[in-house]
């Protein structure tokens, strides 16, 4: 079954620090890999997407993305956090069929001073 | 352009009470997707309509649910009767074309709560 797998339901960075978030995917096929994020009170919003080609695909806000097929993960990454990062963070795959997409549960990023 | 409109922002109501969603999608779009957000259960895909018509609903959690597409700019997810279970933020999301479907626009959602 397709599935996607955010381990780690919370997490805390400081102000300035690097930031990885894990995802993990089940799929039958090459996947369409995306990570959105959703600010508080706001909608979701792309911040990158891998379809094919190079595995490590940049986004906005200083985000990058490594695809690894051989761990079936596209983890995100910053280099260095903002305080304005905090929100939750979806990653996605699909679709599958038609224009179904499947979402993993969310990371929420706290950023400290 | 406005982006994916969602009305109400947020509602509140009563256990058995009918609740209504509304979407307006973006213009030109003729993907329209309804999610329910949950701590538990993260983002599900309840329904997606393809020029205004129903292609999976699967995810429609029961019969109490019900969604339609009468044109398209305009979109509903009812809920008759609520029920608390049913407490959840809904998010109302747009798309141009099919398959591979490489952007999806979401509005700011509806959050829920049945009390």
């Amino acid at each position: 079954a397709q599935s996607v797998t955010q381990p780690d339901i919370h997490i805390t960075v400081s102000e300035g620090a690097s930031l990885e978030l894990r995802c993990n995917y089940s799929y039958g096929a090459t996947p369409y890999l995306f990570w959105y994020v959703q600010s508080p009170g706001q909608g979701l919003q792309l911040l990158l997407k891998y379809f094919s080609g190079d595995t490590l695909v940049q986004g906005i806000k200083g985000f990058e993305a490594e695809f690894k097929r051989s761990q079936s993960s596209f983890n995100l990454r910053k280099p260095s956090v903002h305080w304005s990062d905090a929100a939750e963070y979806f990653c996605a795959v699909g679709p599958i069929t038609g224009n179904q997409f499947y979402f993993g549960t969310g990371t929420s990023l706290t950023v400290i001073p | 352009d406005a982006g994916v409109i969602q009305s109400p922002r947020h509602e509140v109501t009563e256990m058995g009470q009918e609740v209504t969603l509304r979407c307006k999608p973006i213009s030109g779009h003729n993907s329209l997707f309804w999610y329910r957000q949950t701590m538990m259960r993260g983002l599900e895909l309840l329904i997606y309509f393809n020029n205004n018509v129903p292609i999976d609903d699967s995810g429609m959690p029961e019969d109490r649910f019900s969604a339609k597409m009468p044109n398209a700019s305009f979109s509903t997810l009812k809920i008759q009767p609520s029920e608390p279970r049913d407490s959840a933020v809904y998010f109302c999301a747009s798309s141009v074309g099919q398959v591979p479907n490489e952007k999806l626009f979401f509005g700011s959602g509806t959050q829920l709560s049945v009390l």
